[in-house]
């Protein structure tokens, strides 16, 4: 079980906009710690997609943002289009257990 | 641009060690940054495994502190993954990645990540 909660999955059509929620807890992102987020299209390596919250790496389109508030975080898709369906990830510090860095278990997002 | 490539046995037998090596290329390791090793077990999410400084300093996922030795070899600009006494959990698919930090030292991301190597554990 991960320490970050995220939805097993999330749909949408075309030119939609969908959510994907990152939920954790005093010792993570309630402790002020920086979220992170990752797409994984099939058979792929994840690549960053949020950094800092907010932050778009170069390259990345800006239909995609990022927001955090007090124990949770999301990543927002607008435009949907079908080369985003893939499995997305959120990533953050938790203080628990000595320390380390922990990843949500995943959303599997899937354009209708 | 920096690209990172896993190598290593694909299949390794219960209760031996498992060894890989990210080879880092367009990015000298002796230059800075962190360097990571994160694993996805088949159908699974992703787990943080470990850090190394180019200086040597390491950093462990607590779960598995016991069993993960991450070294660097800055001649060769790559650094290895050793996990020993496996079984079929760690079955998973290893991924290197070059780590990056923001505003304090907790906040840390990996980009970019290797391919991937599938690592198989079974007799």
């Amino acid at each position: 079980q991960s320490v970050l909660t995220q939805p097993p999955s999330v749909s949408g059509a075309p030119g939609q906009r969908v959510t994907i929620s990152c939920t954790g807890s005093s010792s993570n992102i309630g402790a002020g710690y920086d979220v992170h987020w990752y797409q994984q299209l099939p058979g792929t390596a994840p690549k960053l997609l949020i950094y800092g919250n907010s932050n778009r790496p170069s390259g990345v389109p800006d239909r995609f943002s990022g927001s955090k508030s007090g124990t949770s975080a999301s990543l927002a898709i607008t435009g949907l289009q079908a080369e985003d369906e893939a499995d997305y990830y959120c990533q953050s510090y938790d203080s628990s257990l000595s320390g380390h860095w922990v990843f949500g278990g995943g959303t599997k997002l899937t354009v209708l | 641009q920096v690209q990172l490539q896993e190598s290593g046995p694909g299949l390794v037998k219960p209760s031996e060690t498992l060894s890989l090596t990210c080879a880092v290329s367009g990015y000298s390791i002796s230059s800075g940054y962190y360097w990571g090793w994160i694993r996805q077990p088949p159908g699974k999410g992703l787990e943080w495994i470990g850090s190394i400084y180019h200086s040597g300093s390491t950093y462990y996922n607590p779960s598995l502190k016991s069993r993960v030795t991450i070294s660097v070899d800055t001649s060769k600009n790559q650094f290895s993954l050793k996990l020993s006494s496996v079984t079929a959990a760690d079955t998973a698919v290893y991924y290197c990645a070059r780590v990056l930090y923001g505003s304090s030292w907790y906040n840390r991301w990996f980009d970019p990540w290797g391919q991937g190597t599938l690592v198989t554990v079974s007799s």
